[in-house]
């Protein structure tokens, strides 16, 4: 069984901030990580993913995640967010095939 | 590349209606995914295509809903006998392989009245 934990429902900053999302798995395999974002009223889209290899994940839009093992943890950052970084962020697990997701984290950019 | 395609963006059902939800995956993506979308249960995995074949539908309600795929260009998810608590945002998805980036479709948004 493999089980996502997004820790903070929501998230407020100020524009220019830094911000780390938080994401905790649990799975006794293989795993690849990933992150999604979703704006309102849209789909989802892929940020970045993790399966090997270096721990730290670049992504699109200066984002970018950290695996680690012992803390089964795969938090996303960001050094400097814009409004338009306001959406929904997901945390994904995947064993092999499907993915599970957490119940995401709500990101909002203040002016 | 069009991306993962769904159709309708929206439906209205009456209860006791049957909905069928399209999906036209990526040309080349051998795994097929349908996921469900509420705000109170969040994102729902359903059920799992590999190369047209079902491999996992340990998400899909027993009753009600069934997903096929008899082409490698389309899948359908058709839920029979609809009920309002099947209204969500459903969500189809394609990846080249397991373990490769997945991309969602829009999504169809159904309504069940």
């Amino acid at each position: 069984t493999q089980t996502v934990s997004q820790s903070d429902a929501h998230v407020t900053v100020f524009e220019g901030d830094s911000v780390e999302l938080r994401c905790n798995y649990s799975y006794g395999g293989s795993i690849y990580l990933s992150w999604y974002i979703q704006h309102h009223g849209h789909g989802l889209q892929f940020l970045l993913k993790y399966y090997s290899g270096n721990p730290v994940v670049q992504g699109v839009n200066g984002f970018e995640a950290e695996f680690s093992k012992s803390d089964s943890s795969f938090h996303l950052r960001k050094a400097s967010v814009h409004w338009s970084d306001s959406a929904v962020y997901f945390c994904a697990v995947s064993g092999y095939n499907k993915l599970t997701f957490g119940k995401g984290t709500v990101l909002l950019v203040s002016p | 590349n069009a991306g993962v395609i769904q159709t309708p963006r929206h439906k209205v059902t009456g209860k006791g209606q049957e909905a069928t939800l399209w999906c036209e995956p990526i040309s080349g993506h051998s795994a097929v995914f349908w996921y469900r979308q509420t705000i109170v249960q969040g994102l729902e995995f359903l059920t799992y295509f590999r190369n047209q074949a079902p491999i996992d539908d340990s998400g899909m309600p027993k009753e009600r809903f069934s997903a096929q795929m008899p082409n490698q260009s389309h899948s359908t998810l058709k839920i029979q006998s609809t009920q309002p608590q099947d209204s969500a945002v459903y969500l189809c998805a394609s990846s080249y392989r397991e373990n490769t980036e997945v991309f969602f479709g829009k999504g169809t948004r159904l309504t069940v009245v």
